[in-house]
């Protein structure tokens, strides 16, 4: 299976400023038909998951554009431009491209 | 409105049975995939297996840890997916999301234990 390995497991970010989350994948995540299936997902206490970004940089409607996705093959990264108190939560990355779909461990931003 | 309603969870013995539906509202959810992903108290997300879109013959495909004793299935008359739960484990408790097409909706949760 592939591994996704995320870091950092927690981040403390002060309001108003960036933040960035790492996804490495253990295999790369270019499909045969050369799409990259990356996407992200946020998760507020208490709430299911919704999805922020898919194919690695795409970002669903409604999402917030400090919101950002970027990388390629193995290596991708969700950033925020300036953090707000909305975005408290878990953050998981995910691979769709190869069977079966697995998911990062998690990253928990928090307010400083 | 769109969404996706869960239910169908509670508590189990191990070994015992549970089937969890996965409701459509405001959309026909045959012409869309279906994923069933769970979380454990305190843990990540872990995909549990998948139903492909009616024009995919409602294809499947699951974790190794399910294979065998999960199934999901489709009612087109009832707009719903289920996922059928046979020889529950007490690893099997979590929190379980429905979701539809590449994660774009998900439901609400519905809880999962197995516990003797």
């Amino acid at each position: 299976d592939v591994v996704m390995t995320q870091s950092p497991i927690s981040l403390p970010v002060t309001l108003g400023q960036p933040a960035s989350i790492s996804c490495r994948s253990s295999q790369s995540l270019v499909y045969s038909d050369g799409n990259t299936y990356l996407y992200w997902f946020q998760q507020r206490p208490g709430q299911s998951p919704r999805r922020l970004i898919y194919r690695v940089s795409n970002r669903d409607s409604g999402v917030p554009d400090r919101f950002s996705g970027s990388g390629s093959g193995t290596d991708f990264t969700l950033k925020i431009s300036r953090v707000e108190a909305e975005d408290v939560g878990l953050y998981y990355c995910m691979q769709g491209t190869h069977w079966p779909l697995t998911f990062g461990g998690g990253t928990k931003v928090e307010i400083k | 409105e769109v969404q996706l309603l869960e239910s169908g969870g509670g508590l189990v013995q191990p070994g015992g049975s549970l089937k969890l539906s996965c409701a459509a509202s405001g959309f026909i959810l045959s012409g869309s995939g279906v994923h069933w992903v769970r979380q454990a108290s305190g843990k990540g997300l872990e995909w549990v297996g998948r139903s492909r879109s009616k024009a995919n013959n409602y294809a499947t495909a699951y974790i190794a840890s399910v294979k065998g004793r999960f199934t999901i299935f489709r009612d087109d008359s009832k707009n719903t997916a289920y996922l059928q739960m046979d020889s529950l484990k007490i690893e099997d408790t979590a929190v379980y999301y429905c979701s539809l097409g590449w994660f774009d909706l998900w439901g609400q949760g519905t809880q999962v234990t197995v516990s003797s």
